[in-house]
């Protein structure tokens, strides 16, 4: 198992603010994806990220894969309340066709 | 507009039951998963499918089986259900080959053995 710890696990802001979320692990990944899943649904893919180093940008989410391609950042700029979710990472085995998980953020913005 | 549909959204059952989950995709996905989604714990991976009859553990499939006879349907196996088995439980689909494609979701069965 290759495991994925983010944080923090909760977050609760006010609208307008900025946040980092952060994935981290000890394994190094041939990609990483962004997910976020909102209440009574499956997750929804938000981006994928797979050279180490990449920064992609989606409208105010700033994604970034570290380096070593073991971490990876995602970054909200002028939070809405429509963020508000559970924002999971999951990095891909070798193969390419398996994803591990990570513990997950769970977003509030406050209006 | 892709789709995975799980059979139930909510089910309760009884400890010692059989339990099948359900989960159909209309995007001739080769691959397919199941995953359980606990709170702190992200989700986990209990079983995945390549290919129809094709099956690979994951990381947590102790006290769970999987049938995939067709290559749209992915069924999930509770022999006996146990308490520590109520969980929320995800499908997913994404197509085959060593690229990271996209995982598509279903909705959730959210299951409680009593």
């Amino acid at each position: 198992t290759q495991l994925l710890e983010q944080s923090p696990q909760f977050l609760s802001i006010q609208e307008g603010e900025n946040l980092t979320v952060y994935c981290n692990s000890s394994s190094v990944f041939s990609s990483l994806q962004w997910y976020r899943q909102e209440p009574g649904e499956g997750p929804v893919l938000l981006v994928t990220v797979v050279t180490g180093g990449e920064v992609k940008k989606l409208k105010r989410l700033t994604f970034q894969f570290g380096d070593a391609r073991k971490d990876s950042s995602l970054h909200i700029t002028a939070a809405q309340p429509g963020d508000t979710g559970l924002y999971l990472c999951a990095g891909a085995s070798d193969t390419g066709n398996q994803f591990y998980f990570g513990t997950g953020t769970s977003l509030t913005v406050i209006p | 507009d892709v789709k995975v549909t799980q059979s139930s959204r909510y089910l309760v059952k009884r400890t010692g039951e059989k339990v099948f989950l359900e989960c159909v995709q209309d995007m001739d996905h080769e691959n397919m998963f199941w995953y359980r989604q606990d709170p702190g714990l992200g989700l986990r991976l209990i079983y995945f499918s390549y290919d129809v009859k094709m099956k690979e553990k994951g990381d947590i499939p102790e006290g769970y089986s999987v049938s995939r006879e067709k290559k749209e349907r992915f069924s999930l196996i509770l022999e006996s259900a146990s308490t520590n088995q109520t969980s929320m439980y995800l499908c997913a689909s994404s197509l085959g080959g060593s690229l990271p494609y996209e995982q598509y979701f279903g909705p959730g069965t959210r299951l409680t053995v009593t």
